[in-house]
């Protein structure tokens, strides 16, 4: 069974600059998950789709972030303009359910914003 | 915010020793799982215990859940080399899952 599919896996911007990061879930999983890993922290969730529909946003920076479900299976993650405290690894994660107890990550999209 | 926190923060060992990390929570929960993540991966599922459970076993790993205490802690016997990562423990309620800090673990050849 293929894994969750992140890309680009390494990426460096200036700020201000714009950045997308692109997921492709586990087939079958109406669950998509968006988390933001900044080193030595624990990862927080941004964004939660139940299929393209969004289930949870309310840590997401709106006013420079953006995220769209539109077919319900592949997503994709924008930052603009970014900032500095942005840089961080991006994890892609889904879910078979919304109640789905186990989730599964990607390898995740590093970012640096310099 | 997050939900959880570990403790310790770092945790140095022998190989073939026991590991022992803890977890601290703050709001009610529906389960409480341990991910573990290897240096520039991503997160991988270990083990699950539900609010109505105290131990979970699954090989090397055994779980504990305090409900009354809100804690839980995960031991990992006989390490290997193999098992340094960072362990993080994350909160399921209804629909959202949150992850504390993590314990970061060496074990040492």
């Amino acid at each position: 069974e293929a894994g969750v599919a992140q890309s680009p896996r390494y990426k460096i911007i200036e700020k201000r600059q714009s950045v997308a990061f692109w997921c492709n879930p586990i087939s079958g999983h109406a669950t998509l998950y968006w988390y933001q890993q900044i080193l030595g922290q624990g990862p927080k969730l941004l964004i939660q789709f139940q299929n393209n529909g969004v289930v949870d946003d309310s840590q997401l920076p709106k006013d420079r972030f953006s995220a769209e479900r539109l077919k319900g299976v592949d997503s994709t993650l924008k930052i603009q303009p970014a900032k500095l405290e942005d840089s961080a690894v991006y994890l892609c994660a889904s879910s078979f359910d919304r109640v789905g107890n186990t989730i599964y990550f990607g390898e995740g999209s590093w970012l640096t914003v310099v | 915010s997050q939900q959880g926190e570990e403790d310790p923060q770092a945790l140095s060992i022998q190989e073939g020793e026991n590991a022992t990390m803890n977890c601290s929570y703050k709001t009610s929960i529906n389960n409480l799982q341990w991910y573990r993540q290897n240096s520039g991966r991503g997160l991988v599922h270990l083990i699950l215990i539900r609010s109505n459970e105290r131990e979970k076993h699954s090989g090397r790993l055994r779980v504990t859940l305090d409900t009354s205490k809100k804690s839980s802690s995960l031991l990992i016997t006989a390490s290997r080399a193999a098992d340094t990562a960072s362990y993080f423990c994350a909160t399921k309620d209804d629909y959202k899952l949150s992850f504390g800090a993590g314990t970061t673990v060496t074990v040492r050849a």
